[in-house]
């Protein structure tokens, strides 16, 4: 079964610090490298994604790395504040030669709280 | 504003019935998909559809169907509920695409549980 592995389970940080989670994966079919985000009472909602094509995407506050011969990537948020306080779930996303019909695997999420 | 909505947000229901869970797109999406969130286990894929009235297994289908009569509506059916898939059920959808980049919008989640 493929998987991707999502440490740590939950990361307490302080307003202002750097908030990261970490993601390693199995299958090299992978191509698409999606992180989700989920509020409290929410259905989870894209965040960032990346292609291996590249080692880091930046937007805004959120960073992801990637390293593609360690079948590593993670998320950084930088300057990390209260309201970034949910659940972040790493995926993947690819195809051996069919279509994937979009599957996502997903990592076992990581409860971030940031304290004020 | 896309949305992905879902029948019920709490659903509480007796071992051995049989129970419906319902979730609307008004995205056009070609791709549905049903996960459970479980803590410590993120989201597994139980059903996912590409298409009218198809439909494919995910990792974990054992105790589950579904149905996709029409595009927008996918709907989940446990055929006898039992405690063990007392869970937060997520509805998703997604336009096709080839290379599965394409974005998956949830819906807001039914917990549901089975007493």
């Amino acid at each position: 079964q493929q998987q991707v592995k999502q440490s740590p389970q939950s990361l307490i940080v302080q307003k202002g610090g750097i908030s990261i989670i970490n993601c390693a994966y199995e299958n090299t079919a992978f191509d698409y490298f999606p992180w989700y985000q989920q509020f409290p009472g929410k259905g989870p909602a894209l965040l960032i994604a990346i292609r291996p094509d590249v080692s880091e995407k930046k937007e805004g506050r959120f960073t992801i790395s990637f390293n593609k011969s360690a079948k590593q990537f993670s998320l950084h948020i930088m300057d990390s504040q209260p309201g970034d306080s949910a659940t972040y779930f790493c995926a993947a996303s690819g195809y051996a030669g069919g279509t994937s019909y979009g599957k996502l695997t997903f990592g076992q999420g990581t409860i971030l709280t940031v304290h004020p | 504003d896309v949305k992905v909505t879902q029948s019920s947000r709490y659903l509480v229901k007796r071992t051995g019935e049989k129970v419906f869970l319902e979730c609307v797109q008004d995205m056009d999406h070609e791709n549905m998909f049903w996960y459970r969130q479980d803590p410590g286990l993120g989201l597994r894929l139980i059903y996912f559809s590409y298409d009218v009235k198809m439909k494919e297994k995910g990792d974990i289908p054992e105790g589950y169907s579904v149905s996709r009569e029409k595009k927008e509506r996918f709907s989940l059916i446990l055929e006898s509920a039992s405690t063990n898939q007392t869970s937060m059920y997520l509805c998703a959808s997604s336009h096709r695409s080839d290379r599965g980049s394409n974005e998956q919008f949830f819906g807001p989640g039914t917990r549901l549980t089975v007493l």
